[in-house]
């Protein structure tokens, strides 16, 4: 079955640092991959996500590649704010399954 | 569009009551359905899921059970909740032949004492 990787965290930045999430996965088959963050009391919300190779997934500033030779997909952000505070977790998905890393908590502040 | 609800936002209940939680999507048909439970500060534990009305596959043998009466219906069930069941469990849905995103209720906050 498909197993993931990420860093535990707490991730402590300061506004406007550049943030890296690390994710490695294993994954039978060809997995797509997903990025999901949850705001505290919250579920989840999908915040980008990588169907093939070398897609790269984006959204609100945060970016992640898809590396099958390396079986990657980590996390960045150029310029982190207070906002986005959050828990991020990283699923590769076969079939209708999504398998998630533990989660990194990331907290910014100002 | 679609939109996935879930009740109650947040229940408290004595060790060895019954529970029932609820979980309805909107604007889709045919969804697969997940239940999952996040302990506190953890991961996502996958509870359960349904690919049909009244097809149910568990994932982890505990003292709950889910049921599907209703093609956007999904029911989490205990007839005797136990200290370690409190969390926060989220239902989620995705399309039966799509990419595999899945789309997450706002959850139930769920404190046995």
């Amino acid at each position: 079955g498909n197993s993931v990787t990420q860093m535990e965290g707490p991730v402590t930045l300061s506004e406007e640092a550049f943030l890296t999430i690390n994710c490695t996965y294993t994954a039978t088959g060809y997995p797509s991959l997903f990025w999901y963050v949850q705001y505290p009391g919250e579920g989840l919300q999908l915040l980008l996500k990588a169907t093939k190779a070398d897609d790269k997934g984006s959204n609100k500033g945060f970016e992640a590649t898809y590396r099958k030779e390396t079986t990657s997909f980590h996390l960045e952000k150029g310029s982190v704010q207070v906002s986005d505070s959050a828990v991020y977790f990283c699923a590769p998905t076969t079939g209708n399954m999504l398998t998630f890393g533990g989660g990194t908590r990331l907290m910014v502040k100002p | 569009s679609q939109t996935i609800h879930q009740w109650p936002a947040t229940l408290v209940q004595p060790v060895g009551s019954p529970l029932s939680l609820e979980c309805t999507v909107e604007g889709t048909s045919n969804p697969n359905l997940y239940w999952y439970r996040q302990a506190a500060g953890r991961g996502l534990q996958l509870l359960f899921y349904s690919v049909g009305i009244g097809q149910i596959s568990s994932e982890v043998p505990q003292n709950l059970s889910a049921s599907r009466p209703q093609d956007r219906q999904f029911i989490l069930s205990s007839k005797k909740l136990l200290l370690s069941d409190s969390g926060f469990y989220l239902c989620a849905w995705s399309y039966g032949l799509g990419d595999g995103e899945q789309f997450f209720g706002p959850g139930t906050r769920l404190t046995v004492l």
